[in-house]
């Protein structure tokens, strides 16, 4: 129940496509879904967050689309270009909680080929 | 301001052997987390510090693992002995609030 399940695994896209990463969680008490993006060598950096009370957020060519009946949420990058090439991690976790730990699904790897 | 600073960014070490992970957390930050990604895997949370008390530490593995956070401030990781299984990337972040969380760049762990 705590699990949070991520495809696909890996993702080719051309230059200028729209890369798509989704998500699945089944908890319900999860309250806060962030995205993290990390390039080789560095740590996670959070991307953009949604909570399950707003359906879409989009920040620049980034966009999470969030369906809370089917407990799915995805991100969908436009326009996609060659420095977006790098993992992917969605999360979820329970702001209500005393620790706010993150439930990271197994990530997506990246390549947007010129 | 500075990030979150982890060091060694990789170790290399035996089985049997000790080793000690070392994050210096953003200035003011009272939250403190470690993580560890095996490799391909998901990132699994291992504990939770608010300053100096362990707030969660259901993530972590086995009593191999010790985790401290001296006076609120850095923290480290040691795990003893180390065994094959405990290689991959431990990372550790900060946040003021539990939700803008900052990682560092993590500790490459192999155990041969």
């Amino acid at each position: 129940q705590q699990q949070v399940k991520q495809s696909p695994q890996s993702l080719i896209v051309q230059k200028g496509g729209i890369s798509i990463i989704n998500c699945a969680y089944e908890n319900t008490a999860f309250d806060y879904f962030p995205w993290y993006q990390q390039f080789p060598g560095k740590g996670p950096a959070l991307l953009i967050a949604i909570r399950p009370d707003v359906s879409e957020k989009k920040e620049g060519r980034f966009t999470i689309s969030f369906n809370k009946s089917a407990k799915q949420f995805s991100l969908h990058i436009m326009d996609s270009q060659p420095g977006d090439s790098a993992t992917y991690f969605c999360a979820a976790s329970m702001q209500s909680s005393n620790t706010g730990k993150l439930i990271f699904g197994q990530g997506t790897t990246l390549q947007v080929k010129p | 301001e500075a990030g979150v600073t982890q060091f060694p960014s990789h170790s290399v070490i035996e089985k049997g052997q000790t080793v000690t992970l070392r994050c210096d957390p953003i200035s003011g930050h009272d939250n403190l987390y470690w993580y560890r990604r095996v490799m391909g895997k998901e990132i699994k949370f291992l504990l939770h510090f608010v300053k100096e008390s362990k707030q969660d530490e259901s993530g972590m593995p086995n009593n191999r693992f010790l985790a401290e956070r001296t006076g609120g401030t850095y923290s480290t990781l040691k795990v003893q002995p180390a065994e094959l299984e405990d290689s991959g990337v431990y990372f550790c972040a900060s946040s003021q609030d539990r939700r803008g969380y900052t990682f560092g760049s993590g500790t490459r762990l192999t155990v041969v």
